[in-house]
């Protein structure tokens, strides 16, 4: 079975600091894909970054960027110069090739520090 | 290019009482996802929609929601009666059927609240 987990309930970052999320999967297909959504407080699930399991180079995406370690399954988000707007929830999630469901980790809820 | 629309953005109801959810993906998307998202969760799905057929619904409590998506573009997701524990927020998300990883795109969900 798949499963995703996020182990910090909550982070605090200082402006202009970068930040890590961490993220660790477990799966048996040797295909997937990773994600990571950003949810504020208005509700809507943002999409950051996508990994794929066979990609070579971990994925970067403007200021996030995704540090894959595929042998040990973990999939951590960077968010490099913290702004106040990235306060929110982030979600991992993990989908099976082929267009199988996603499943979410428990979140992350991030609080950025003027 | 327009995003996943969902109305109502919020609903109060009584318990006992129907509620219905509107979904439109974006054009173009043939998948359609309805997800459940209690208070402090990630989300959880509901039922996958391949144009117009349900190809994942078992986790879809099928003794009080239904869904459907008839010509498979909209969506709409019924709960009938509602209870307390229906209270949550309601997602709708859209993709694009690839045959690889398919990367989904939101709606601002629907919060419902159930008195």
């Amino acid at each position: 079975a798949q499963k995703i987990t996020q182990t910090q309930p909550g982070m605090f970052v200082q402006e202009k600091e970068a930040v890590t999320l961490d993220c660790t999967y477990d799966t048996s297909d040797p295909s997937y894909g990773l994600f990571w959504y950003k949810q504020p407080s208005s509700g809507e699930m943002i999409f950051l970054i996508y990994q794929g399991s066979y990609d070579q180079q971990n994925a970067t995406e403007g200021r996030y960027s995704l540090n894959f370690q595929k042998a040990r399954k973990s999939a951590n988000l960077v968010i490099s110069a913290s702004q106040l707007g990235d306060s929110a929830m982030y979600f991992c999630a993990m989908s099976r090739t082929g267009g199988f469901k996603t499943i979410f980790g428990a979140g992350t809820r991030l609080f950025v520090k003027a | 290019e327009a995003g996943v629309v969902q109305s109502p953005r919020y609903k109060i109801i009584e318990k006992k009482q129907p509620v219905a959810f509107w979904c439109n993906p974006i054009s173009g998307h043939n998948t359609l996802y309805w997800y459940l998202q209690n208070l402090g969760q990630g989300p959880e799905l509901l039922i996958r929609y391949e144009n117009e057929e349900a190809v994942d619904d078992s986790q879809l409590p099928k003794d009080r929601f239904s869904a459907e998506r008839l010509k498979g573009v909209d969506s709409t997701l019924k709960i009938q009666p509602a209870e307390l524990g229906d209270s949550a927020v309601y997602l709708c998300a859209s993709s694009l059927r690839t045959g690889g990883v398919e990367t989904q795109y939101f709606g601002p969900g629907t919060r419902l609240l159930v008195l």
